[in-house]
């Protein structure tokens, strides 16, 4: 158990385009999810708490505006990176926890051109 | 606030060596620990995790890690390594569901 998907695994897009970035729990329900974003050579750094039926809670120094967060259900949360640059290239990691335990999505490789 | 630093970017070890991977963390309250390893190009998993009871904690792949409160470590071990065990390994630390992360140690196990 405890299975968390994102999709899709990878993607290309092009400068000032947007892209959405999904995150599924399988077996599981999550009215919280959290976004995470991995640099090359880096550690993970949490961007956002996705909360199902109400606003993400969003790190300090992470633009709001920019990376919109949608909780549809309690099985999916949604990424979206608007107006893409090339600094947003990275590895968007996604978490929904299972009592006192966080379980990982795959990660999606965002690259901009 | 709460922080986590593993005390070594990389460790290098040959095939059935035993390994140790440390991670110290600070926090004004009680919190959870948890190393997750990551292959490359890939999610987190969870290798084990400390929550309460007893400190030596066992895992996957036969990892365990110890708990000490004192010296505020919570260091990953195993008795004999294996190729397969080449990956990065995260240290972390959760309170209210939020995980902060150590930066992170590239294990490589040689032939």
């Amino acid at each position: 158990g405890a299975v968390v998907s994102q999709h899709p695994s990878w993607v290309i897009c092009k400068s000032g385009t947007s892209v959405k970035i999904e995150c599924r729990s399988l077996d599981f329900q999550a009215t919280t999810m959290f976004w995470y974003r991995q640099f090359p050579k880096q550690s993970l750094m949490l961007m956002a708490t996705s909360n199902e039926g109400s606003k993400a809670t969003y790190e300090q120094g992470v633009e709001k505006d920019k990376f919109l967060i949608n909780h549809a259900s309690l099985t999916l949360s949604t990424l979206t990176v608007t107006s893409a640059h090339p600094e947003d290239s990275s590895f968007y990691i996604c978490s929904a926890p299972q009592e006192d335990t966080q379980y990982f999505g795959p990660g999606t490789r965002l690259t901009v051109l | 606030a709460q922080s986590v630093t593993q005390l070594d970017s990389q460790v290098p070890v040959f095939e059935e060596a035993p390994v140790e991977l440390r991670c110290n963390y600070s926090s004004s309250v009680s919190v959870y620990l948890f190393w997750y390893v990551q292959y490359p190009n890939q999610g987190l998993q969870l290798l084990l995790k400390y929550l309460s009871g007893s400190t030596l904690v066992k895992g996957i792949n036969g990892f365990e890690a110890e708990f000490n409160k004192s010296q505020t470590s919570f260091h990953l071990r195993k008795p004999s390594v294996h190729i397969s065990d080449t990956a990065e390994y995260f240290c972390a630390v959760s309170r209210g569901g939020k995980l902060t992360f150590g930066q992170g140690t590239i294990l490589t196990v040689h032939p």
